[in-house]
Parts: C-alpha cells; structure tokens; sequence
C-alpha cells in the first residue's frame, strides 16, 4: 500500500543535540511537507519542498533544517538551537504543489526532551 | 494573510445525536477549504475538501460540509454520531500561493453513550 512512513514514533533529545527524524513516501508525490503540532495551536508549517532539491521556509522554521535529495525522502533535523522542539511533528506530501492538491499524513513522530 | 478560526475547542455530543463543527476563515479570494480529522497518537485524514462549485460537499463517514461566503465560514455536519468519531477535528485553508495551508487550532469531540 502507498503511504507515508515517518520514523521515529518516539524520539527523546539531550540538550545540545542534533537529531534528524525520517519522512519517506512511496506515493510519487513531488511535493513534501513538515508540520509542527502542539496542543491547542493546531499545525505550524516549518519546511516544505515542492520538488527534488528544493525546499522552502515555512512561518516556524528557525532551529529546523531539511534536505530533498530524492523525491521519496524529506528528513527533518531539529538542530540544538530549537528551545523548545517538544512536540508531534508530521510529515505531509501531495501529488504537485498546484493550489488545493489534499495533503496526505504520516502518523507523526513525538519528540521529548531528557 | 489566511487564518482559521474554529471557536469551539471543545465538544461533547451523545450517541446518535447530530454533530456541527464550526470553522471561519479569512481569504480575499475565493478559498480551498479542507477538514481533516485526527484520531489520537495519529497522522491526519482527509474528510472532504471544497475547491468550487457546490456548497455542499458529502465526504467520507457520512460527514458533509457547507460552505458560505457571506459568513466566511464551512462547518462540518454529521446527522448521526458514532463512538467512533470521537477524535480532533481540523479545518485548513490553502494559501494564495503554491499549496501551503493554515490550520485552525482543531476540535476535540467527545461521544458519550
């Protein structure tokens, strides 16, 4: 079945490190997108890519880096200079970036802090 | 800039009762709307979407939606809730450029029996 595998489901971080969660799909889907998801605040958009080798900020991406070096994979990293990366990040993709193509989900990764 | 508004954070509905959902949104032109549902510890699924055409859009697990204009709003509706809808409800608009959307802060339903 086509879909959307994040790994991780649970992720736990020390202060001062680098961790790097996993988004691959299988859908051949160009575009790609990561979210941010605390309680209360719905979805914040940090990256997305519309295409391999590209990718654009979203309005939460300070303390976040991504690559696309291939179309199926879009790994997220949450750098040390996130102060508060507790949360449920979701990984996204759609067929094309055009206007209104459905976003389909991964079932999330949980970062906590030790 | 887009935004969404969904004014209740909570809500309880008994079994069988029917169910609406209100979602507001703010957009100069005319909207992609989307509602996405959210069941715990898990990824989102796409309900029903509303690009053009008519207002009321039939989804999945017999949930439909209205769109308004006047009201700027596309609440969702269901005549009849099961035990199983209990979960999180979103309401996302799509931006003005590429297909980036806004999320509302979400809906937590509860069913009691």
């Amino acid at each position: 079945d086509g879909g959307i595998t994040q790994s991780p489901k649970y992720l736990f971080r020390k202060e001062g490190q680098n961790v790097t969660l996993s988004c691959e799909q299988n859908l051949n889907h160009d575009a790609m997108y990561w979210y941010r998801q605390d309680p209360g605040q719905g979805l914040r958009l940090i990256y997305y890519s519309q295409i391999v080798n590209d990718f654009q900020k979203g309005d939460i991406a300070e303390g976040y880096s991504v690559s696309r070096e291939k179309k199926e994979s879009f790994p997220l990293t949450v750098t040390s200079a996130q102060k508060n990366p507790t949360a449920f990040y979701l990984c996204a993709s759609s067929i094309n970036r055009d206007r209104g193509q459905p976003q389909h989900f991964g079932d999330g990764t949980r970062l906590s802090i030790l | 800039a887009q935004s969404v508004t969904q004014p209740d954070i909570h809500i309880t509905v008994s079994e069988g009762a029917s169910l609406e959902l209100r979602c507001n949104y703010s957009y100069g032109a005319t909207p992609y709307l989307f509602w996405y549902v959210q069941s715990p510890g898990q990824g989102l699924q796409l309900l029903l979407k509303y690009f053009s055409g008519d207002t009321l859009v039939q989804g999945i697990k017999g949930f439909e939606a209205e769109f308004k204009r006047s009201q700027s709003s596309f609440n969702l509706r269901k005549p009849s809730v099961h035990w199983s809808d209990a979960a999180e409800y979103f309401c996302a608009v799509g931006s003005e450029y590429g297909n980036k959307l806004v999320f509302g802060a979400g809906t937590i339903l509860r069913v009691k029996s």
